[in-house]
């Protein structure tokens, strides 16, 4: 596609569910990364994949988290059993050849 | 680990003013700079990368920012504010041999008329 494309864009969800967050990366973009970014801060490293690779996810805050490729282009990252302090804008980025990423608008996760 | 502080989370300048911005970095190796911005509501966006070759790197908009391997610094600047400058700005860093990128907590930048 044009751009990196998220969604949804807001999701609102109540603590104790799991959510499914998606990503489609810029279609020649081999990698592919994901952060978290709370209210007031940087965009916090989560993981990111190699085609369908995922050679570091050391930035997943707990085994309640994980991410997949599984055709080496559209991503999702899953939250299971969401809690309070998941609230978060998670961000997808995919990287071109010269290493410049390219942001979704990303996707505002709510947990009541 | 690299690291990325940027000082000061708040900075406000009158338009036509001198826009700086500071970001001190931490890397054990030669480092990739980048300075990234983000409008409300959209994704963030290059603004200029410094990998190797000169140090100081011309970015969109008219901002510019100098590596300083003495200060460890990479500091944004833009001599003239405009209006639609506002907005918020991230530093960030990756070295050679990883594909991480490491983002500062961020500058809030306010321009007023």
């Amino acid at each position: 596609g044009a751009g990196v494309s998220q969604s949804p864009r807001y999701k609102v969800t109540k603590r104790g569910q799991d959510v499914t967050l998606r990503c489609d990366p810029i279609s020649s973009h081999a990698t592919l990364y994901w952060y978290q970014q709370a209210l007031g801060q940087g965009p916090e490293f989560l993981t990111y994949f190699n085609y369908e690779a995922q050679p570091d996810k050391s930035g997943l805050p707990s085994d309640r988290f994980s991410a997949e490729r599984p055709e080496g282009s559209i991503s999702t990252l899953t939250i299971q059993r969401t809690e309070q302090r998941d609230s978060a804008m998670y961000r997808c980025a995919s990287r071109r050849g010269d290493g410049e990423l390219f942001f979704g608008e990303g996707s505002r996760l709510t947990v009541l | 680990a690299q690291s990325v502080t940027q000082l000061g989370s708040h900075v406000s300048v009158s338009e036509g003013a001198l826009v700086l911005l500071r970001c001190n970095y931490s890397s054990s190796v030669p480092p990739y700079l980048f300075w990234y911005v983000q409008y409300p509501n959209q994704g963030l966006q290059l603004l200029l990368k410094y990998t190797t070759g000169a140090t100081l790197v011309k970015g969109i908009n008219g901002f510019e920012a100098e590596f300083k391997k003495s200060e460890t610094s990479f500091h944004l600047t833009k001599p003239s504010a405009h209006m639609s400058d506002a907005a918020e700005y991230f530093c960030a860093v990756s070295d050679q041999d990883t594909d991480k990128l490491i983002f500062g907590t961020g500058t809030r930048l306010q321009v007023f008329p």
